[in-house]
Protein backbone atom coordinates (compact mmCIF):
# COMPACT_ATOMS: atom_id res chain seq x y z
CA UNK A 1 0.00 0.00 0.00
CA UNK A 2 0.86 3.56 -0.68
CA UNK A 3 3.22 4.96 2.12
CA UNK A 4 3.19 8.46 3.49
CA UNK A 5 6.38 9.49 5.71
CA UNK A 6 7.01 12.36 8.43
CA UNK A 7 10.25 13.64 9.78
CA UNK A 8 10.46 14.05 12.81
CA UNK A 9 8.35 11.86 14.95
CA UNK A 10 8.63 13.68 18.21
CA UNK A 11 10.51 16.89 18.69
CA UNK A 12 10.80 18.98 21.62
CA UNK A 13 11.60 22.68 21.15
CA UNK A 14 11.95 26.01 23.33
CA UNK A 15 9.31 28.78 23.29
CA UNK A 16 9.88 31.36 19.94
CA UNK A 17 11.64 29.07 18.41
CA UNK A 18 10.54 27.43 14.36
CA UNK A 19 10.11 23.97 13.78
CA UNK A 20 10.03 22.31 10.14
CA UNK A 21 7.83 19.37 9.90
CA UNK A 22 8.25 16.98 6.74
CA UNK A 23 5.82 14.96 5.04
CA UNK A 24 6.55 12.68 1.91
CA UNK A 25 4.70 10.19 -0.23
CA UNK A 26 7.74 7.40 -0.90
CA UNK A 27 5.82 5.45 -3.69
CA UNK A 28 3.31 7.63 -4.82
CA UNK A 29 2.62 11.54 -6.51
CA UNK A 30 0.57 13.46 -4.25
CA UNK A 31 -2.32 15.70 -5.97
CA UNK A 32 -2.85 17.34 -2.79
CA UNK A 33 -1.23 17.29 0.76
CA UNK A 34 -3.23 17.99 3.71
CA UNK A 35 -2.63 18.85 7.65
CA UNK A 36 -4.15 17.79 10.26
CA UNK A 37 -3.73 19.17 14.22
CA UNK A 38 -4.27 16.68 16.95
CA UNK A 39 -5.05 17.77 20.83
CA UNK A 40 -5.02 15.00 23.53
CA UNK A 41 -8.91 13.31 23.30
CA UNK A 42 -9.76 15.37 20.04
CA UNK A 43 -9.97 14.46 16.96
CA UNK A 44 -8.11 15.73 13.70
CA UNK A 45 -8.78 19.09 13.06
CA UNK A 46 -8.05 20.17 9.27
CA UNK A 47 -5.49 22.96 9.03
CA UNK A 48 -4.97 23.37 5.91
CA UNK A 49 -4.92 21.83 2.33
CA UNK A 50 -1.86 22.47 -0.08
CA UNK A 51 -1.53 21.54 -4.05
CA UNK A 52 2.04 21.45 -5.41
CA UNK A 53 3.15 24.56 -6.69
CA UNK A 54 -0.01 26.61 -5.28
CA UNK A 55 -0.48 28.28 -2.05
CA UNK A 56 -1.57 26.27 0.78
CA UNK A 57 -5.27 26.64 1.78
CA UNK A 58 -6.07 27.86 5.39
CA UNK A 59 -8.76 26.66 7.42
CA UNK A 60 -10.46 29.52 9.26
CA UNK A 61 -8.85 30.31 12.39
CA UNK A 62 -5.72 28.83 11.59
CA UNK A 63 -2.98 31.68 11.34
CA UNK A 64 -0.96 31.36 7.48
CA UNK A 65 1.85 33.63 8.89
CA UNK A 66 2.23 30.80 11.39
CA UNK A 67 1.79 27.53 10.20
CA UNK A 68 3.72 28.04 6.94
CA UNK A 69 3.20 25.32 4.42
CA UNK A 70 5.59 24.89 1.18
CA UNK A 71 4.40 22.08 -1.19
CA UNK A 72 7.87 21.90 -3.33
CA UNK A 73 7.09 18.43 -5.50
CA UNK A 74 4.40 16.01 -5.54
CA UNK A 75 6.31 13.55 -3.08
CA UNK A 76 7.01 16.83 -0.17
CA UNK A 77 4.93 19.37 1.89
CA UNK A 78 6.66 20.89 4.73
CA UNK A 79 4.75 22.59 7.92
CA UNK A 80 6.88 25.39 9.54
CA UNK A 81 5.59 26.16 13.23
CA UNK A 82 7.05 29.89 13.43
CA UNK A 83 7.67 31.10 16.76
CA UNK A 84 6.21 28.43 18.62
CA UNK A 85 4.55 28.86 22.16
CA UNK A 86 3.58 26.06 24.67
CA UNK A 87 -0.02 25.94 23.23
CA UNK A 88 1.34 24.36 19.73
CA UNK A 89 2.00 21.13 21.24
CA UNK A 90 0.10 19.20 19.55
CA UNK A 91 0.03 15.81 17.08
CA UNK A 92 0.52 17.29 13.48
CA UNK A 93 -0.40 14.72 11.02
CA UNK A 94 -0.07 14.76 7.38
CA UNK A 95 -2.23 12.64 4.69
CA UNK A 96 -1.52 12.96 0.82
CA UNK A 97 -4.24 12.37 -1.76
CA UNK A 98 -2.70 10.24 -4.69
CA UNK A 99 -4.62 10.61 -8.83
CA UNK A 100 -7.39 7.99 -7.67
CA UNK A 101 -8.24 10.17 -4.67
CA UNK A 102 -6.99 7.47 -1.96
CA UNK A 103 -5.70 9.52 1.28
CA UNK A 104 -3.57 8.26 2.57
CA UNK A 105 -2.14 9.48 6.40
CA UNK A 106 1.26 9.80 7.85
CA UNK A 107 2.61 8.81 11.07
CA UNK A 108 2.49 12.09 12.78
CA UNK A 109 4.75 14.50 14.84
CA UNK A 110 4.77 14.70 18.29
CA UNK A 111 5.88 18.60 19.00
CA UNK A 112 6.08 19.97 22.40
CA UNK A 113 6.93 23.51 22.97
CA UNK A 114 8.46 23.93 26.61
CA UNK B 1 -24.40 21.13 14.62
CA UNK B 2 -21.25 19.24 14.42
CA UNK B 3 -20.78 18.30 10.82
CA UNK B 4 -19.47 14.61 12.25
CA UNK B 5 -20.73 13.35 15.58
CA UNK B 6 -20.29 9.91 17.56
CA UNK B 7 -20.26 9.13 21.01
CA UNK B 8 -17.12 9.92 22.44
CA UNK B 9 -18.22 7.02 24.67
CA UNK B 10 -15.88 4.62 26.53
CA UNK B 11 -17.79 1.90 25.31
CA UNK B 12 -16.58 -1.44 26.72
CA UNK B 13 -17.32 -5.04 25.69
CA UNK B 14 -16.48 -8.27 26.33
CA UNK B 15 -14.09 -10.48 24.22
CA UNK B 16 -15.89 -12.29 21.58
CA UNK B 17 -18.82 -9.79 21.41
CA UNK B 18 -20.32 -7.93 18.69
CA UNK B 19 -19.08 -3.90 19.39
CA UNK B 20 -21.28 -1.92 17.76
CA UNK B 21 -20.57 1.91 16.98
CA UNK B 22 -22.42 4.88 15.30
CA UNK B 23 -22.02 8.26 13.68
CA UNK B 24 -24.06 10.88 12.26
CA UNK B 25 -23.19 13.47 9.30
CA UNK B 26 -25.26 16.63 8.54
CA UNK B 27 -24.46 17.69 5.34
CA UNK B 28 -27.15 15.26 3.30
CA UNK B 29 -24.94 16.10 -0.28
CA UNK B 30 -21.92 13.49 1.31
CA UNK B 31 -21.04 10.72 -0.84
CA UNK B 32 -18.04 9.10 1.29
CA UNK B 33 -17.91 7.36 4.25
CA UNK B 34 -15.15 6.07 5.88
CA UNK B 35 -14.25 4.16 9.68
CA UNK B 36 -10.40 4.60 11.19
CA UNK B 37 -8.82 2.93 13.69
CA UNK B 38 -6.34 5.09 15.89
CA UNK B 39 -4.21 3.50 18.70
CA UNK B 40 -2.84 6.16 21.25
CA UNK B 41 -0.08 7.90 20.05
CA UNK B 42 -0.55 6.70 16.76
CA UNK B 43 -1.85 8.23 13.32
CA UNK B 44 -5.06 6.41 12.04
CA UNK B 45 -5.41 3.66 9.93
CA UNK B 46 -8.32 3.51 7.25
CA UNK B 47 -10.16 0.16 8.01
CA UNK B 48 -13.14 1.06 5.97
CA UNK B 49 -14.87 3.09 3.50
CA UNK B 50 -18.25 2.54 2.39
CA UNK B 51 -20.16 4.61 -0.39
CA UNK B 52 -23.34 3.30 -1.08
CA UNK B 53 -26.27 2.43 1.10
CA UNK B 54 -26.83 -0.74 2.79
CA UNK B 55 -23.90 -3.24 4.47
CA UNK B 56 -20.54 -3.19 3.41
CA UNK B 57 -18.42 -6.68 4.83
CA UNK B 58 -14.91 -7.25 5.06
CA UNK B 59 -13.96 -9.90 7.66
CA UNK B 60 -15.06 -8.84 11.39
CA UNK B 61 -15.91 -5.62 10.39
CA UNK B 62 -18.98 -4.89 8.95
CA UNK B 63 -19.75 -1.05 7.60
CA UNK B 64 -23.75 0.56 7.43
CA UNK B 65 -24.68 2.89 5.38
CA UNK B 66 -28.63 5.09 5.69
CA UNK B 67 -28.35 7.75 3.62
CA UNK B 68 -32.33 8.51 4.58
CA UNK B 69 -31.37 8.74 8.42
CA UNK B 70 -27.60 10.31 7.66
CA UNK B 71 -25.94 8.19 9.63
CA UNK B 72 -23.16 5.61 9.49
CA UNK B 73 -22.10 2.51 11.68
CA UNK B 74 -19.12 0.05 12.27
CA UNK B 75 -19.80 -3.67 13.60
CA UNK B 76 -17.13 -5.45 14.80
CA UNK B 77 -17.91 -9.10 15.37
CA UNK B 78 -15.68 -11.63 17.84
CA UNK B 79 -13.92 -8.13 19.66
CA UNK B 80 -10.86 -8.62 20.52
CA UNK B 81 -8.58 -6.95 22.97
CA UNK B 82 -6.39 -5.66 20.17
CA UNK B 83 -9.39 -3.78 18.48
CA UNK B 84 -9.20 -1.22 21.71
CA UNK B 85 -8.59 1.97 20.45
CA UNK B 86 -10.30 5.49 19.36
CA UNK B 87 -12.54 4.80 15.86
CA UNK B 88 -13.05 7.94 13.79
CA UNK B 89 -15.81 8.13 11.53
CA UNK B 90 -15.21 10.39 9.03
CA UNK B 91 -16.91 12.34 5.88
CA UNK B 92 -16.36 13.81 3.01
CA UNK B 93 -18.83 16.20 2.52
CA UNK B 94 -19.63 19.01 -0.85
CA UNK B 95 -16.75 20.72 0.14
CA UNK B 96 -14.31 17.81 -0.47
CA UNK B 97 -12.59 18.07 2.59
CA UNK B 98 -12.23 15.23 4.86
CA UNK B 99 -14.14 16.01 7.89
CA UNK B 100 -13.50 13.63 11.51
CA UNK B 101 -15.51 12.99 14.11
CA UNK B 102 -14.26 12.75 17.66
CA UNK B 103 -14.03 9.61 17.60
CA UNK B 104 -15.51 6.31 20.17
CA UNK B 105 -13.00 5.02 22.35
CA UNK B 106 -13.75 0.90 22.56
CA UNK B 107 -12.53 -0.88 25.15
CA UNK B 108 -12.12 -4.63 24.95
CA UNK B 109 -11.90 -6.58 27.83
CA UNK B 110 -10.85 -10.51 27.99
Amino acid sequence: GAVVSQHPSRVICKSGTSVKIECRSLDFQATTMFWYRQFPKQSLMLMATSNEGSKATYEQGVEKDKFLINHASLTLSTLTVTSAHPEDSSFYICSARDFAGEQYFGPGTRLTVT
Amino acid sequence: QKEVEQNSGPLSVPEGAIASLNCTYSDRGSQSFFWYRQYSGKSPELIMFIYSNGDKEDGRFTAQLNKASQYVSLLIRDSQPSDSATYLCAVIPVSGKLTFGQGTILTVHP
